[in-house]
């Protein structure tokens, strides 16, 4: 079984700019969540999809958005990049309450 | 705000050796705990998931039991090996699928 896979794996940007990160979740997890995590903070919660829909959203301001699409698979956005957004991106893929995470997107901005 | 800490920060062991460590988390509101085990370069990967007062899991040297009344859990590595070697996070769920995390406890095995 696939796990969750993550594209692409790096990227470099440059303050202003704007970015999408894919998710491709387990086949027949409908749940996609995406989490930051830098040095200081650890892994913080960024919003989750279910079935299209977002169900949870963390602390996050508005240049942040995801979606879902009808297969599961899930886009990031993250517009008008700060040089504070550089971190490892990760999404995780559910069917109960058990997580499981893809290798993430190392977000370099300059 | 739910927040939950991990103690220690990191720890080393000598092979062979067992250790533990912890996890705090507010006891109201409780839904679940979650251990993961994240090495470098790899994808955090899921030990065990604790929803019941007094839950022990264990999956082979490694194990964990929860306590949601005092709102700590343990986690326990018997006999560690190199291949242990990784951050050890844990996270609690605030709404169904957001999960909050500790900052971790980085573990180092020495040969």
């Amino acid at each position: 079984k696939a796990g969750v896979t993550q594209t692409p794996r790096y990227l470099i940007k440059t303050r202003g700019q704007q970015v999408t990160l894919s998710c491709s979740p387990i086949s027949g997890h409908r749940s996609v969540s995406w989490y930051q995590q830098t040095p200081g903070q650890g892994l913080q919660f960024l919003f989750e999809y279910f079935s299209e829909t977002q169900r949870n959203k963390g602390n996050f301001p508005g240049r942040f958005s995801g979606r879902q699409f009808s297969n599961s698979r899930s886009e990031m956005n993250v517009s008008t990049l700060e040089l504070g957004d550089s971190a490892l991106y990760l999404c995780a893929s559910s069917l109960t309450a058990e997580q499981f995470f893809g290798p993430g997107t190392r977000l370099t901005v300059l | 705000i739910l927040n939950v800490e991990q103690s220690p920060q990191s720890l080393h062991v000598q092979e062979g050796d067992s250790t533990n460590f912890t996890c705090s988390f507010p006891s109201s509101n409780f839904y679940a705990l979650h251990w993961y085990r994240w090495e470098t370069a790899k994808s955090p990967e899921a030990l065990f998931v604790m929803t019941l007062n007094g839950d022990e899991k264990k999956k082979g040297r490694i194990s964990a039991t929860l306590n949601t009344k005092e709102g700590y859990s343990y986690l326990y590595i018997k006999g560690s090996q190199p291949e242990d070697s990784a951050t050890y996070l844990c996270a609690c769920n605030q709404g169904a699928q957001k999960l909050v995390f500790g900052q971790g406890t980085r573990l180092t095995i020495n040969p």
